[in-house]
């Protein structure tokens, strides 16, 4: 199985900051990554697939990058309601897993 | 709109058994393959079981297997998760989710507000 290592786990930050979170798979996935948003107590939300397409509806300040085995997103300027968990999830075979996830906290 | 609605959890005993329900609004179901997803408590997401559009074709996570059965009758709209022999581990909010396809890949573009299921004697 395919497994996925997201850094760092958590992240503090301030509104305004630009903020760079790391996805790695155990083996490569081409461009099969997918990253969600989930706030406490809310369903997930897709935030970019295929690595670095915009899900429509989602600011343009989410931006994914990245191919192979190594995977960014990147929010350029954070905002108030940006402050959430953050999931990458591969795509490229099943099982379809998710990294642990990466807590964005308000410094 | 496209609107998932889960139902079903609740509270079983270890070795019990519970079906989820999804119910699905607002687009050409039987289009579209289906997941379920679980967050236990305080804990990140896991994948948990797909199935096509047709139903002909399911998948599972090796933690589920043989205990879990997903299913889905495209005439009522709604996806289903038969979930058998119960432990405290399987204790989590499970979510549905609507595949998307683009650019040659998959995702979970929807998902339903999920349903907890809680196992504790």
């Amino acid at each position: 199985d395919i497994q996925m290592t997201q850094s760092p786990s958590s992240l503090s930050a301030s509104v305004g900051d630009r903020v760079t979170i790391t996805c790695r798979a155990s083996q490569s996935i081409s461009s099969y990554l997918n990253w969600y948003q989930q706030k406490p107590g809310k369903a997930p939300k897709l935030l970019i697939y295929a690595a670095s397409s915009l899900q429509s509806g989602v600011p343009s300040r989410f931006s994914g990058s990245g191919s192979g085995t190594d995977f960014t997103l990147t929010i350029s300027s954070l905002q108030p309601e940006d402050f959430a968990t953050y999931y990458c999830q591969q795509s490229y075979r099943i099982p379809r897993a998710f990294g642990q996830g990466t807590k964005l906290e308000i410094k | 709109e496209v609107q998932l609605v889960e139902s079903g959890g609740g509270l079983v005993q270890p070795g019990g058994s519970l079906r989820l329900s999804c119910a699905a609004f607002g687009f050409s179901f039987s289009t579209y393959a289906m997941s379920w997803v679980r967050q236990a408590p305080g804990k990140g997401l896991e994948w948990v079981s797909s199935i096509s559009g047709s139903g002909d074709s399911t998948y599972y996570a090796d933690s589920v297997k043989g205990r879990f059965t997903i299913s889905r009758d495209n005439s009522k709209n709604t996806l289903y998760l038969q979930v058998n022999s119960l432990s405290a581990e399987d204790t989590a909010v499970y979510y549905c989710a609507k595949h998307g396809v683009a650019d040659g890949t998959v995702f979970f573009d929807y998902w339903g507000q999920g349903t907890l299921v809680t196992v504790s004697s």
